[in-house]
């Protein structure tokens, strides 16, 4: 079954303890972003690849990582967390340019204390 | 840089009833434009998009949407809500010359009632 997966679904963790989301697709999608969705403001995009070795800055990048070493995964890496990361976080893959239907996974709940 | 806004936060809406919700986009360039839909506990799934060609777009479920360059708007109608189609409503543009870069709009939530 073509998807997207992420995990994990829902994390609390503490303030400044590094963690990462993880996220793979198997889907061939060169295209990969990191979203994260809050009351009243939507999506807003965070990081994106366009392919393995690419990536680049949403817009609201501060605070975290990104890496593509592979085609199928893109994790998102919080160096050290604060409250304000406090989100639902969503991981989307696309067919090449970002201009085409992106494909979303489950979300990632989580909340730093 | 492109943004969007949807001017519905919070539409409610009886069985039968007729929708719009409304987005308009600023970016004075070349745009595609979709509408996503994510259902209670569900994935965000595309509902329609834009490229070119006929402003008027079909998509999944009876939802359609039409383009209007002059206005900056895509909107979104379905002619019969349907208790199922409670959900929240995303528009979202995306530019060829910023390949790679998306933009969402706030949200819509549209509850249905029975």
């Amino acid at each position: 079954e073509a998807q997207v997966t992420q995990n994990p679904r829902y994390l609390i963790t503490v303030t400044g303890k590094k963690l990462t989301v993880t996220c793979s697709q198997n889907m061939n999608h060169e295209y990969m972003s990191w979203y994260r969705q809050d009351p009243g403001l939507g999506l807003r995009q965070i990081y994106y690849s366009m392919n393995v070795e690419v990536t680049d800055k949403g817009d609201v990048p501060e605070g975290y990582k990104v890496s593509r070493k592979e085609k199928r995964n893109f994790p998102l890496i919080l160096e050290s967390p604060s409250p304000n990361q406090t989100s639902l976080y969503f991981c989307a893959s696309g067919v090449g340019l970002s201009t085409d239907t992106q494909y979303f996974g489950p979300g990632t709940r989580l909340t730093v204390l | 840089a492109q943004s969007v806004s949807q001017h519905n936060h919070h539409v409610i809406l009886s069985e039968a009833a007729s929708l719009e919700l409304g987005c308009n986009y600023s970016y004075g360039g070349t745009v595609n434009l979709f509408w996503y839909v994510q259902y209670p506990g569900q994935h965000l799934q595309l509902l329609l998009k834009y490229f070119s060609g006929d402003p008027l777009v079909k998509g999944i479920k009876g939802f359609e949407a039409e383009f209007i360059k002059s206005k900056f708007s895509f909107n979104l109608r379905k002619p019969s809500v349907q208790w199922s189609d409670t959900a929240e409503y995303f528009c979202a543009v995306t530019i060829n010359t910023n390949a790679g870069k998306s933009t969402f709009g706030d949200g819509t939530t549209l509850t249905v009632k029975p």
